[in-house]
């Protein structure tokens, strides 16, 4: 049964604090992604990874940065984070494959920041 | 840049009848990917439906299908026989076909089912 799982599901932090989130997968998928997820806003593309050490920046960027060391981790990283940063945020990876992939999810990380 | 719009943020149905959600895409490119997925309350998101835009044919699962119109880059998804466990936020993603593999996805469309 195939996995993504995230560390934590709900998570609060202070502003100003240095967040990690991780993500780990179980299917020895080359892309991995990070999105965030808004009420009216659906999911919007934070960074996303083709391979290890590769990555490349979404539509949502800022304040944001990610590590791939190892094909089954994604971290992303929040410097110093900040209240308009609460939010759900949701993993995913997929085999990069010229024929049709899909996408799995982790159980998405509710962040607070106060 | 690509680009997926659902026009409904909201959508109610009667169990055992049928809906249809909406879904247009903007692309430059021939060949991609599109996708329908399902995030249940609380819920991890799945995958419900895909269909690979050089395919004519409408995808179909079960009491789910599409409605595939390339030319106006439109893909509609049909529930039929509505049942309680749709009820969820449905979303409509693109995928191109190429080495940059990111996937986009729409606003959302939460479906509502009435007993």
């Amino acid at each position: 049964d195939v996995k993504v799982t995230q560390s934590s599901r709900y998570l609060v932090k202070r502003t100003g604090e240095k967040v990690f989130l991780e993500c780990v997968q179980d299917m020895d998928h080359e892309n991995m992604f990070w999105y965030r997820q808004d009420p009216g806003l659906g999911l919007r593309l934070i960074y996303f990874s083709y391979d290890v050490k590769m990555k490349e920046k979404g539509d949502i960027p800022e304040g944001y940065s990610v590590s791939r060391e190892k094909k089954e981790r994604f971290s992303l990283i929040l410097e110093s984070a900040s209240t308009n940063q609460t939010s759900m945020y949701l993993c995913a990876s997929s085999l990069f494959s010229r024929g049709l992939t899909e996408a799995f999810f982790g159980q998405g990380t509710r962040l607070t920041v106060v | 840049a690509q680009t997926v719009t659902q026009s409904q943020p909201e959508m109610s149905v009667q169990e055992a009848e049928t809906v249809t959600l909406s879904c247009t895409y903007d692309t430059s490119e021939s060949d991609y990917y599109l996708f329908w997925y399902k995030q249940p309350p609380s819920r991890q998101m799945i995958l419900v439906i895909r269909q690979e835009a050089y395919k004519q044919q409408n995808a179909t699962e079960n009491r789910f299908s599409v409605n595939f119109q390339k030319a106006a880059k439109s893909f509609s998804l049909k529930i039929s026989d509505s049942q309680l466990g749709d009820a969820a936020m449905y979303f409509c993603a693109y995928q191109a076909r190429n080495r940059d593999d990111k996937i986009i996805f729409g606003k959302g469309t939460r479906l509502h089912i009435l007993p």
